[in-house]
């Protein structure tokens, strides 16, 4: 069984500008959710979809958005980049998101300049 | 502050020494996962607690749940350099689809 896929592996990006993400779950996986790490705040949450519905959003700005498809498939989008955005960013899968381990992809890691 | 503590947030252990990483949590646990990361790329699971006084092995590697104490300790026998990485814990609670984690610790394994 193929693993959670993210793409791109690594971006570059100058502030202003906008990025977007993708993650392939693993095969029947449902649950879809999204971290971001850095250096000084460690590993937040972003948000988590099941069923193309948002569940549950961390603290973010409304800069960070995301989306699932029927597949399962998702994306993270993030508007006007600033220097602070610049972080590894993970994806995990899990069949239902709740009680459960959660699979994490390889992450995108995102440099804005 | 953080809602999960781990303690100590790096340490260097000498092959084939025994090694202790804890964590703490300031609220209700339901569940306390482990996870492993190299610098730079994404988590692999260790393993998951779920009810007080659980104890789960892996190979050398054993961490416990004390409900109670609202902590976990991840314990790793006669280390090896490939117990070199991150180590995270990560806390469920009871109504939330996500998973909070601790800040690391930062194990090296000197030959």
């Amino acid at each position: 069984k193929a693993g959670v896929t993210q793409t791109p592996r690594y971006l570059i990006k100058t502030r202003g500008q906008q990025v977007t993400l993708s993650c392939s779950p693993i095969s029947g996986h449902r649950s879809v959710s999204w971290y971001q790490q850095t250096p000084g705040q460690g590993l937040q949450f972003l948000f988590e979809y099941f069923s193309e519905t948002q569940r549950n959003k961390g603290n973010f700005p409304g800069r960070f958005s995301g989306r699932q498809f029927s597949n399962s498939r998702s994306e993270m989008n993030v508007s006007t980049l600033e220097l602070g955005d610049s972080a590894l960013y993970l994806c995990a899968s899990s069949l239902t998101g709740r009680k459960e381990k959660l699979f994490f992809g390889s992450g995108t890691q995102l440099s804005v300049l | 502050s953080q809602e999960l503590e781990q303690s100590p947030q790096s340490l260097i252990v000498q092959e084939g020494k025994n090694l202790t990483i804890n964590c703490t949590s300031s609220k209700t646990l339901y569940g306390l996962y482990w996870y492993k990361q190299k610098y730079g790329e994404g988590l692999i699971f260790l393993m998951m607690l779920q009810k007080g006084g659980e104890e789960k092995s892996h190979e050398k590697i054993t961490a416990k749940l004390d409900e109670k104490k609202q902590q976990s300790s991840l314990h790793i026998t006669a280390s090896q350099p490939s117990h070199a990485g991150i180590y995270l814990c990560g806390a469920a609670r009871s109504n939330d689809y996500k998973l909070s984690f601790g800040a690391g610790t930062t194990v090296t394994v000197r030959a």
